[in-house]
C-alpha cells in the first residue's frame, strides 16, 4: 500500500537523551515535512525538506535535526536540547501535482520519562 | 489569525443535522486552503481544499466557503454522522515556492450525538 509510515508509534524518553523518530514514503513524494502537535493544539512546523539533501528551518526546529538523504526517508532527531519534547509528531508528504496537499502519517508519540 | 490556546472551540450537533465550522486566517497572500479531520491519536485526512480564485467548492457531504474580503472559511458538512466525530482543522499556504508549507488553525472539537 502506499502511504507515509512513522515509526515508532510510541516511544519514551529519558532527559538527557536523543532519539529519532522514522519517516518512510512511497509516495515519490518530492517534499517532506515534520509537525509537532501538543495536546488541544494545532501543528507547527518543524523542519521541511523540498529536495533530497536539502532542508528548511520550519517555525519550532530548535533543539529538532533533520536529514534528508534519500527521497522517500526524512528522519527527526529529537535532541537533548528540546527541553519540552512530550508531544505527538507528524509527518508529512507533497509533492507539487499534489497541488500542495499535504499528506500525513499516523503519528509517533513522545514522552520524557 | 488563531491564537493557539489550551482550549480548542467545540461544536455538538445531533445525528442527522448540518454542522457548520468556521475558520478566520491571517494571511491575505495565501491562496490555498484545506480541511483536514483528525480522529482521537491519528494523523489528520484531507477533506477538501480551495484555491483562493473560488468561494465555493463542494464534495461529498462537504461544502467550504471561502471568504477572502473578511478572510473567512467554514466547512459545512451535511447530515452529520457519528463518525464524523473528530477535530477539524483548517490550513493555509501561500503558494509559490512554499508549496506545502501550511500555517493551521487552532481546530474545532465535533461531537456529534446518536
Amino acid at each position: 500500500d502506499g502511504g507515509i509510515t512513522q515509526s515508532p508509534k510510541y516511544l519514551f524518553r529519558k532527559e538527557g537523551q536523543n532519539v529519532t523518530l522514522s519517516c518512510e514514503q512511497n509516495l515519490n513524494h518530492d517534499a517532506m515535512y515534520w509537525y509537532r502537535q501538543d495536546p488541544g493544539q494545532g501543528l507547527r512546523l518543524i523542519y521541511y525538506s523540498q529536495i533530497v539533501n536539502d532542508f528548511q528551518k520550519g517555525d519550532i526546529a530548535e533543539g529538532y535535526s533533520v536529514s534528508r538523504e534519500k527521497k522517500e526517508s526524512f528522519p527527526l532527531t529529537v535532541t537533548s536540547a528540546q527541553k519540552n519534547p512530550t508531544a505527538f509528531y507528524l509527518c508529512a508528504s507533497t509533492t507539487p501535482g499534489e497541488g500542495n496537499t499535504i499528506y500525513f502519517g499516523e503519528g509517533s508519540w513522545l514522552t520524557v520519562v | 489569525g488563531e491564537s493557539v490556546g489550551l482550549h480548542l472551540p467545540t461544536l455538538s450537533v445531533q445525528e442527522g443535522d448540518n454542522s457548520i465550522i468556521n475558520c478566520a486566517y491571517s494571511n491575505s497572500a495565501s491562496d490555498y486552503f484545506i480541511w483536514y479531520k483528525q480522529e482521537s491519536g491519528k494523523g489528520p485526512q484531507f477533506i477538501i481544499d480551495i484555491r483562493s480564485n473560488m468561494d465555493k467548492r463542494q464534495g461529498q457531504r462537504v461544502t467550504v466557503l471561502l471568504n477572502k474580503t473578511v478572510k473567512h472559511l467554514s466547512l459545512q458538512i451535511a447530515a452529520t454522522q457519528p463518525g464524523d466525530s473528530a477535530v477539524y482543522f483548517c490550513a493555509e499556504n501561500a503558494g509559490g515556492t512554499s508549496y506545502g508549507k501550511l500555517t493551521f488553525g487552532q481546530g474545532t472539537i465535533l461531537t456529534v450525538h446518536p
